[in-house]
């Protein structure tokens, strides 16, 4: 069974501080692996989807990346802001299991 | 663009009364999803639609039933709810199944006494 851990659970920066998220999973045979932002009291917005042959994805100050040897997937932040303050999650499917299996989020806050 | 859309976005019950959750997407996905978010559980699928006309069971479907009504909605009904119901629910629909971005909608907070 398929099961994704995000570590830490919680972190704290100064702004313009360079961050990484890690995400980690356990059956390396997976379609893709998504990365979700959450602010309080909302839904989960899609931030990068890297498909499993891929290696990374970009988007601005974003990129994220893929080791599927090694069942890892990082996001890299760069130069902070406060506004990115959320709680960011990472999911992937399961190996016989269709669905999505989710982390339970890194919760970031980023001080001014 | 309006995206996904659910309805209501908050909810308070008594213990056995029954409810429906409605979700519509407007971005002509195949697949459609329903989650709930508990605090220390993380996001958990309660069952999911593939495709138009079929339906099938996630990982907590217990007390929940489903109808894809058709492409665009997808409704989440509890029959008798229960305290441990009580949840932050989520819809979500994506292009194709699992192999594509998956968007939410906002929520919504029930409450279950």
């Amino acid at each position: 069974k398929q099961e994704v851990t995000q570590i830490p659970a919680a972190l704290s920066v100064p702004e313009g501080e360079n961050l990484v998220l890690n995400c980690s999973f356990t059956d390396s045979a997976i379609y893709n692996l998504q990365w979700f932002r959450q602010d309080p009291g909302k839904g989960l917005t899609s931030l990068l989807l890297i498909q499993s042959s891929q290696r990374e994805q970009t988007s601005g100050r974003l990129n994220a990346s893929l080791d599927k040897s090694s069942g890892r997937s990082t996001l890299y932040i760069a130069a902070s802001q406060p506004g990115d303050s959320a709680t960011y999650l990472c999911a992937t499917n399961g190996g016989s299991q269709g669905n999505l299996i989710f982390g339970k989020g890194t919760k970031l806050s980023v001080k001014p | 663009n309006a995206g996904v859309t659910q309805t209501p976005k908050f909810q308070v019950l008594k213990t056995g009364q029954s409810m429906t959750l409605q979700c519509a997407q407007d971005m002509n996905h195949n697949s459609m999803y329903w989650y709930r978010q508990d605090p220390g559980m993380g996001l958990r699928l309660i069952y999911y639609s593939a495709s138009e006309g079929t339906t099938d069971k996630g990982e907590v479907p217990n007390g929940y039933n489903v109808s894809r009504l058709n492409k665009r909605e997808f409704s989440l009904r509890l029959e008798s709810a229960a305290p441990s119901q009580t949840s932050v629910y989520f819809c979500a629909s994506s292009g194709v199944f699992v192999r594509a971005e998956l968007f939410f909608g906002e929520g919504s907070r029930l409450t279950v006494l």
